[in-house]
């Protein structure tokens, strides 16, 4: 079983639609919970970075912790078609190791206009 | 442009060589990341240097092998190049190591082995 696991897609969704993305996970040690977005030929960037459980609002962008259930979400509201890109999950150690990003396999989301 | 810089874009080699990529992190930064993404393994860590110094290894293989300068650029060696490594490599840089801080990544090198 993978550390990360995240529903490949490819997602496909109207304009303006709710966007719903998922992670699970096995390690209980991880702490740090992040979202990036990378669009194609670019490096990814960060959405949104969230510390233990609970949930982070950012504009159209809510990220949410589930630690008891090793599960995170990331809500994109009123998706535009700049959405478009592939989103992926991450999540690291707290302490001394928690440098190393463990990623999910990304999620290819399509806006359609 | 999240500052980081990374060189060449493209690099086509063939079976057997060797190459070298290049990494210069944000002004700043003194942590360099290097991640290998295929389609497959998705995007896996390799290895870390923290102000010169080896941090932290991940699932990176002894035909490979990095520095960091003491200028605080870094450098990718891949050796013995097998099909199989024909993947993007990022780099990424934050500000420190032993805590979480965000990982800047470059806009990658694409590595063709034919």
């Amino acid at each position: 079983q993978k550390e990360v696991e995240q529903d490949p897609g490819p997602l496909s969704v109207p304009e303006g639609a709710i966007v719903s993305l998922n992670c699970t996970y096995s390690n209980s040690a991880f702490q740090y919970f992040m979202w990036y977005r990378q669009y194609s030929r670019k490096g990814p960037e960060l959405l949104m970075y969230t510390y233990s459980s609970g949930n982070k609002e950012d504009g159209r962008f809510t990220a949410q912790v589930d630690k008891s259930s090793k599960y995170i979400s990331l809500f994109i509201r009123d998706s535009q078609p700049s959405d478009s890109a592939t989103y992926l999950c991450a999540m690291s150690h707290s302490g001394g190791s928690n440098y190393k990003l463990t990623f999910g396999k990304g999620t290819l989301l399509t806006v359609n206009p | 442009d999240s500052g980081v810089t990374q060189t060449p874009k493209h690099l086509i080699t063939a079976t057997g060589q060797r190459v070298t990529l290049r990494c210069s992190p944000r002004s700043g930064d003194l942590s360099v990341y290097w991640y290998q993404q295929s389609l497959d393994q998705g995007l896996q860590f390799l290895i870390q240097y923290y102000n010169g110094e080896e941090r932290a290894k991940g699932n990176i293989l002894e035909r490979f092998s990095a520095q960091q300068f003491p200028d605080l650029h870094s450098e990718l060696n891949l050796s013995s190049l097998e099909l199989g490594d024909s993947a993007l490599y990022f780099c990424a840089s934050s500000v420190a190591s032993g805590y979480y801080n965000e990982q800047f990544f470059g806009p990658g090198t694409r590595l063709t082995v034919l």
